[in-house]
């Protein structure tokens, strides 16, 4: 079964400055990764995907993720942080070893960026 | 606002009862999604329905069931309620049947279970 890990419950940043928010996987087959964000009091929302291609991928709100097979992560990435990007974000991961139809999400990271 | 509404917002229940929570797609989408977000297990995915048939199932007790109807709406059934079932209950549409494809979440449903 897949598995997803957030190693960090909480990021704080400086408004401006780069940040990162990281998620390692564990799966049997090739991965399918998506990171989430979560606003207060909302619901989740996508941010971006890595399904195959290109390892650099570019989302929603200059956020940007590199997915690295031989160190199994998908960190999150952003070059200057905005005191807007203060959220919760997950990583998820499903496994399309042998048609697995599950998902799964980290536990959360809490980013915080002061200005 | 995503497009994917959820009823109700709020929803507050003895133990042993049984509640229905509901939700409406994005016009267009065929799959919804159900997710409980609690503090002790956080996000985890529950059942997902493409164009009124199951197709993926994950942590879902037995005690909870769903289904979506022709119109494409969808109910999560939680019955025999227990204290640990209060959570956020999250609802999300897709165009495409896979996971692979991007989700609209919907504002949640708050489950508090006395």
């Amino acid at each position: 079964a897949q598995s997803v890990a957030q190693p960090e419950d909480q990021v704080n940043v400086a408004e401006g400055n780069p940040l990162t928010v990281k998620c390692t996987y564990s799966v049997s087959g090739n991965p399918y990764l998506f990171w989430y964000v979560q606003y207060p009091n909302r619901g989740l929302q996508f941010l971006l995907k890595y399904i195959t291609g290109d390892n650099l991928v570019k989302g929603s709100y200059g956020f940007e993720a590199e997915f690295n097979k031989s160190q199994t992560s998908f960190h999150l990435k952003k070059p200057s942080a905005l005191v807007s990007d203060s959220a919760l974000y997950f990583c998820a991961v499903r496994d399309t070893f042998k048609n697995n139809n599950d998902m799964r999400f980290g536990a959360g990271t809490r980013l915080t960026v002061k200005p | 606002d995503s497009g994917v509404t959820q009823t109700p917002k709020h929803l507050i229940t003895a133990t042993g009862q049984r509640v229905t929570l509901r939700c409406s797609p994005r016009s267009g989408d065929l799959s919804v999604y159900w997710y409980q977000q609690s503090l002790d297990q956080g996000l985890q995915f529950l059942i997902q329905y493409y164009n009124g048939e199951e197709r993926a199932k994950g942590n879902i007790l037995e005690r909870f069931s769903a289904q979506q109807f022709p119109d494409l709406h969808s109910e999560l059934n939680l019955s025999s309620l227990e204290l640990g079932d209060s959570a956020l209950y999250f609802c999300a549409s897709s165009v495409g049947g896979t996971l692979d494809n991007e989700q609209f979440f919907g504002p949640g449903t708050r489950l508090t279970v006395l």
